[in-house]
């Protein structure tokens, strides 16, 4: 069956702090990938996705995230965090269903 | 003028009553769906139609019945409800319900059963 898992449950940084969250999913077909964020008391909204062609992209708010095809992987970083990036992050995949990982909580420390 | 628009934000009941929430689209998309996050913050699909047919339907208690009068809107009708049915409700639409599609969410409903 379809999966996403993402490393870590809670993480918490200072702000200039640089930022990587794990994502891995399983699947063993052709996956379209996606990062959203739902900062507090809101919706979750697109930060990147990757579909085909270069692995690594670029979303928005200085995130990027790389694809390893060989790893399942697709994880999220920023070189330096803010306070304004304390939110919830999902990784999702979308293969023969679309389907979200658990989150993982940002906490940016002023 | 807001993408998707859930209505109400805010949903405080008691157990054993039915109610309703509305979701509706402006972007022209076929597909909608609807989306329960748990307290954990864990997100699972409940359904998703195409163009007002069920292609999606997790597996939901029967007291949950999505209705799609048109490709704009999937309103979600829950009947008899109890404690555990508490959560955030998430609307979302894609362009279709394939590979390559980006969804985009509502600002969701936060349900609370008393």
């Amino acid at each position: 069956a379809q999966s996403v898992s993402q490393h870590n449950h809670h993480v918490i940084l200072s702000e200039a702090a640089s930022l990587e969250l794990g994502c891995n999913y399983s699947y063993g077909g052709t996956v379209n990938l996606f990062w959203y964020v739902q900062y507090p008391g809101q919706h979750l909204q697109l930060l990147l996705k990757y579909f085909s062609g270069d692995p690594l992209v670029k979303g928005i708010k200085g995130f990027e995230a790389e694809f390893i095809k060989s790893k399942f992987s697709f994880n999220l970083r920023k070189p330096s965090v803010q306070w304004s990036d304390t939110a919830e992050y999902f990784c999702a995949a979308q293969g023969q269903n679309f389907v979200f990982g658990p989150g993982t909580r940002l906490s940016v420390l002023p | 003028d807001t993408a998707v628009s859930q209505t109400p934000k805010y949903l405080v009941t008691q157990m054993g009553n039915d109610k309703s929430i509305k979701c509706e689209q402006n972007l022209g998309h076929d597909t909608m769906y609807w989306y329960k996050q748990d307290s954990k913050k864990f997100l699972k699909i409940m359904f998703s139609y195409n163009n007002k047919e069920l292609i999606i339907n997790e597996t939901v208690p029967n007291r949950f019945s999505p209705k799609s009068p048109d490709k704009a809107h999937l309103n979600l009708h829950i009947n008899s409800l109890e404690l555990g049915d508490s959560a955030v409700y998430f609307c979302a639409s894609s362009q279709a319900g394939g590979r390559g599609n980006i969804q985009y969410f509502g600002a969701g409903t936060r349900l609370s059963v008393l």
